[in-house]
């Protein structure tokens, strides 16, 4: 497809499991982020790639939270002993240049994580 | 600090109305500001954006303006259609960061036949 592809769309996981999101960017784009929303909130933003480096980690919540983008395309955001207040839909979001205010940002229709 | 929100958490409208969200932001170096459409279950869509050096930009039925001197962002969505029902956010660029964007809380918009 010509969006961004985001996968699990849902995911239902127990306490203290490992998960991965994958998000598949719109092809040619270099800047990829990532944002968490919880229910009846904003995007939160998490992470951000220019190519393979991630330029700025800071909105990680804590070190359970880590993400790749090995190849410059498709990134994995990795969640390890997950919590239940890890519960949130996770977007991706990418853009052909590296500044959100050209309005080029364009998110995927998330992946819904939900920790019992 | 920095925040952007929101002073209406739900609207609702007769289709065919006019409606206006409304977003407060609070000291900040951005001068980027954008709005964005989000329907159930689909990621945020891009409606249309400002800089700070414009009062007042328009799109296909859709206004935003911005007054720098209350710090205040609206939307205006003309002639209604159901379609627009959705939820709006307003965004603007993190202090220092020209590709963070920081979001408000969201206005529910409901547009009744």
């Amino acid at each position: 497809g010509a969006g961004v592809s985001q996968t699990p769309s849902n995911k239902v996981t127990e306490k203290g499991k490992y998960v991965e999101l994958r998000c598949d960017p719109i092809s040619g784009h270099t800047a990829l982020y990532w944002y968490r929303q919880s229910l009846g909130q904003g995007p939160e933003f998490l992470i951000y790639f220019q190519g393979t480096g991630a330029a700025d980690d800071s909105g990680l919540p804590n070190d359970r939270f880590f993400a790749v983008r090995p190849e410059g395309s498709v990134s994995t955001l990795k969640i390890q002993r997950t919590e239940r207040g890890d519960s949130a839909v996770y977007l991706c979001a990418s853009s052909l240049q590296h500044r959100a205010n050209t309005g080029e940002l364009f998110f995927g229709e998330g992946s819904r994580l939900t920790v019992l | 600090g920095e925040s952007v929100g929101l002073h209406l958490p739900t609207l609702s409208v007769q289709e065919g109305d006019n409606s206006i969200i409304n977003c407060a932001y609070s000291n900040s170096a951005s001068d980027y500001f954008i709005w964005y459409k989000q329907e159930s279950g689909k990621g945020p869509q891009f409606i249309i954006d400002i800089r700070s050096n414009m009062d007042k930009r328009q799109g296909q039925r859709v206004t935003v303006l911005l007054n720098k001197t209350v710090k205040h962002l609206s939307l205006q969505i003309a002639a209604t259609q159901p379609g627009d029902s959705a939820v709006y956010f307003c965004a603007h660029e993190g202090r220092g960061s020209n590709y963070k964007l920081t979001f408000g809380k969201g206005t529910l918009l409901t547009v009744n036949p």
